[in-house]
């Protein structure tokens, strides 16, 4: 089975440019999630979705991120504007329970991830 | 709030030693979650193990094994007879907040990397 494709593999921009990266998760998972990672502060928890839909984002550092999930095969992280700050490895992940919850088989399906520098 | 804290920022090791990864971690939670993830150069995160709150039991798989105490709050992972093939940073990571989705958490340690030297 195809595990959990993120786009691009890395993505250098300017500045000021608006990012997009992109996450299919595995098919029949129902948890999405989006994590950065960077030295300082490990991996972070931006937002996860549950069957679509937003459930928590309070880990999403400004109003220039954003995040979407249209159908459930495809997510998509924007930032607009990107800001040097904002360089870091971001990587998608699936689920087919919250990871942790009842069923000993669902841990989180990392993505290869996507390494964003904005210059 | 939640916290995982691996001490040890990097480790290298001569092939064929022994190797501890620590993480301690800290919740007011009693039902819990942790899990060890591994990633090697390539980038990509593996999950390598997962454990409850209500199971101390040791596990061991192959050449990796988990002693996981509640009393002292700590998860530790160890490799036996490390290969180079297990340089890698590994992640210790902890959940809680199961009982519906909007409280869930899963907070990860900052990482260890391992760097096993032929």
């Amino acid at each position: 089975d195809a595990g959990v494709i993120q786009s691009p593999r890395h993505e250098v921009t300017e500045m000021g440019q608006e990012v997009t990266l992109r996450c299919k998760p595995i098919s029949g998972h129902d948890y999405l999630f989006w994590y950065r990672q960077t030295m300082m502060r490990g991996l972070e928890l931006l937002i996860y979705f549950n069957n679509n839909v937003p459930i928590d984002d309070s880990g999403m550092p400004e109003d220039r991120f954003s995040a979407k999930m249209p159908n459930a095969s495809f997510s998509t992280l924007k930032i607009q504007p990107s800001e040097p700050r904002d360089s870091a490895v971001y990587f998608c992940a699936s689920s087919l329970a919250l990871p942790g919850l009842n069923s000993y088989n669902s841990p989180l399906h990392f993505g290869n991830g996507t390494r964003l520098t904005v210059t | 709030a939640q916290k995982v804290t691996q001490a040890q920022t990097e480790i290298s090791v001569v092939e064929k030693e022994d190797v501890t990864l620590d993480c301690v971690y800290e919740t007011r939670d009693t039902t819990y979650y942790l899990f060890w993830y591994k990633q090697p150069p390539s980038g990509e995160l593996v999950f390598l193990i997962r454990r409850n709150s209500f199971d101390e039991q040791n596990e061991i798989s192959g050449r990796y094994s988990w002693n996981f105490q509640k009393s002292t709050s700590s998860f530790n992972f160890t490799i036996t007879a490390s290969q180079v093939v297990d340089s890698a940073v590994y992640f210790c990571a902890l959940s809680v907040g199961l009982r519906w989705a909007g409280s869930y958490q899963l907070t990860f340690g900052k990482g260890t990397k391992l760097s096993v030297i032929p």
